[in-house]
């Protein structure tokens, strides 16, 4: 167990359709980051919080928008769903950094499936 | 183009069969190259981050090493539950790219 959970495990929704993913980081962790995980493409980094404020941004569609709360938990929001939008969403946090790159403690994941 | 390509997609090893996994790389200002093992519809678990090239990290019977296109991760004596999907990542600036992972099935 990492110490980042998820929430939910699983969602399955229609496509047009808007859902949230929710994710706490690790005590003491002030980063998290969100990535997508779909069968042909590996694992895709989306987007990097650091306490609150956005810090990095990869390959995150108009649709989808992230935020960090002031009790460092995250919300993922993915709107007007798509049938390719089905994927492991996962979340990962880590501490801050001190001038090293830290390693990513990740979360067990969001299934979600687009009908 | 930043890229990350992790070779084999696939091996099959049987149990004390040693051997080794490999991540190359091609970017532009590396700040840290990094190993995961994932199991099954499980996030993946951190092994190793290694910073610059030359370095050598080792874990029970991984030992990861890195030059300056790519890096190694060498599996010693392999058990069956080393069994897993090893995956390799690479931070550019704030930037991560991951390759797609080399699935490890040891066999007794």
């Amino acid at each position: 167990d990492s110490g980042v959970t998820q929430t939910p495990k699983h969602l399955i929704t229609a496509t047009g359709q808007r859902v949230t993913l929710r994710c706490s980081p690790r005590s003491g962790d002030l980063s998290v980051y969100w990535y997508q995980q779909s069968l042909d493409q590996g694992l895709q980094f989306l987007i990097q919080y650091y306490n609150g404020e956005e810090r990095a941004k990869g390959n995150i569609l108009e649709r989808f928008s992230a935020q960090q709360f002031p009790d460092l938990h995250s919300e993922l929001n993915l709107s007007s769903l798509e049938l390719g939008d089905s994927a492991l969403y996962f979340c990962a946090s880590s501490p801050p950094s001190r001038g090293a790159i830290n390693e990513q403690f990740f979360g067990p994941g969001t299934r979600l499936t687009v009908l | 183009e930043d890229q990350v390509t992790q070779s084999p997609e696939a091996l099959r090893l049987q149990e004390g069969e040693s051997s080794s996994l490999n991540c190359s790389y091609t970017v532009s200002g590396l700040r840290g190259l990094f190993w995961y093992r994932q199991d099954p519809g499980k996030g993946p678990e951190f092994l190793f981050t290694l910073y610059s090239a030359g370095e050598e990290k080792e874990k029970e019977r991984l030992k990861a090493t890195l030059t300056k296109k790519e890096s190694f991760l060498h599996i010693t004596a392999p058990k069956p539950e080393d069994s897993a999907t090893y995956l390799c990542a690479v931070r550019t600036g704030n930037q991560f790219y991951f390759g797609t992972g080399t699935s490890l099935t040891v066999i007794p």
